[in-house]
């Protein structure tokens, strides 16, 4: 069964950096499209970007260039950086998995963290 | 982008009721790549239905999906305590995907 699991700082400044990694078990991340989506509170689901096990990427254009996705094979993981937040960018950031045949759906999805911007 | 509208934004019904919940998208597209996505409170979304009425692996048969076009359909077919959630559509024909706002199913 594939788990995934977020990890990273709860708490960031605004101006600063957000910084997540999502762990993969059950499966190896050397297939699939990798995808982080967000929840601010209260509110529905908006997707940041997808990556793949060879460093492709994608990304939403409404977060314009502030996003950068990294993969690390070796750790099964795959990371989101987020720079210049505000308070708009708190939310739960979710990490999820690609079905295989169909790319930006979601078939597995880690439990969530919450990142709150606030100085 | 494609926008997804969903309605009503609350409903409210008694066990064992059917329920109907509606998606309407901003433009036609291939109803192939087109998802709902179950919320309970203070979980991570699940995959319920994808290319518009194929049920996801455990989904029981309660939940079905229907739609094309523009407009898609979530049916509950006999509401149980267990499916107190939110509901969120999905398409994921274009990028950047998008979903709906949610439609929160609750028990009267």
């Amino acid at each position: 069964q594939v788990q995934l699991q977020e990890s990273g700082p709860g708490l960031v400044k605004p101006s600063e950096t957000l910084s997540l990694t999502c762990t993969v078990s059950g499966g190896s991340i050397s297939t699939y499209y990798w995808t982080w989506i967000r929840q601010p509170p209260g509110k529905g689901l908006e997707w940041i970007g997808n990556i793949y096990h060879s460093g492709r990427t994608d990304h939403n254009p409404s977060l314009k260039s502030r996003v950068s996705m990294s993969v690390d094979t070796s750790n099964n993981q795959f990371s989101l950086k987020v720079s210049s937040v505000t308070a708009a960018d708190t939310a739960v950031y979710y990490c999820a998995r690609e079905r295989g045949t169909s790319t930006w759906l979601f078939d597995y999805w880690g439990l969530g963290t919450l990142v709150t911007v606030s100085s | 982008e494609i926008v997804l509208t969903q309605s009503p934004g609350t409903l409210s019904l008694s066990p064992g009721e059917r329920a109907t919940l509606s998606c309407r998208a901003s433009q036609s597209f291939n109803s192939s790549y087109f998802a709902w996505y179950q919320q309970k409170p203070g979980q991570a979304p699940r995959l319920l239905i994808y290319g518009a009425s194929s049920r996801a692996t455990g989904i029981p048969d309660r939940f079905s999906g229907s739609g094309s076009g523009t407009d898609f359909t979530l049916t509950i077919s006999s509401l149980q305590a267990e499916d107190v959630a939110v509901y969120y559509c999905q398409q994921y024909y274009s990028t950047p995907p998008t979903f709906g706002q949610g439609t929160k199913v609750e028990i009267k």
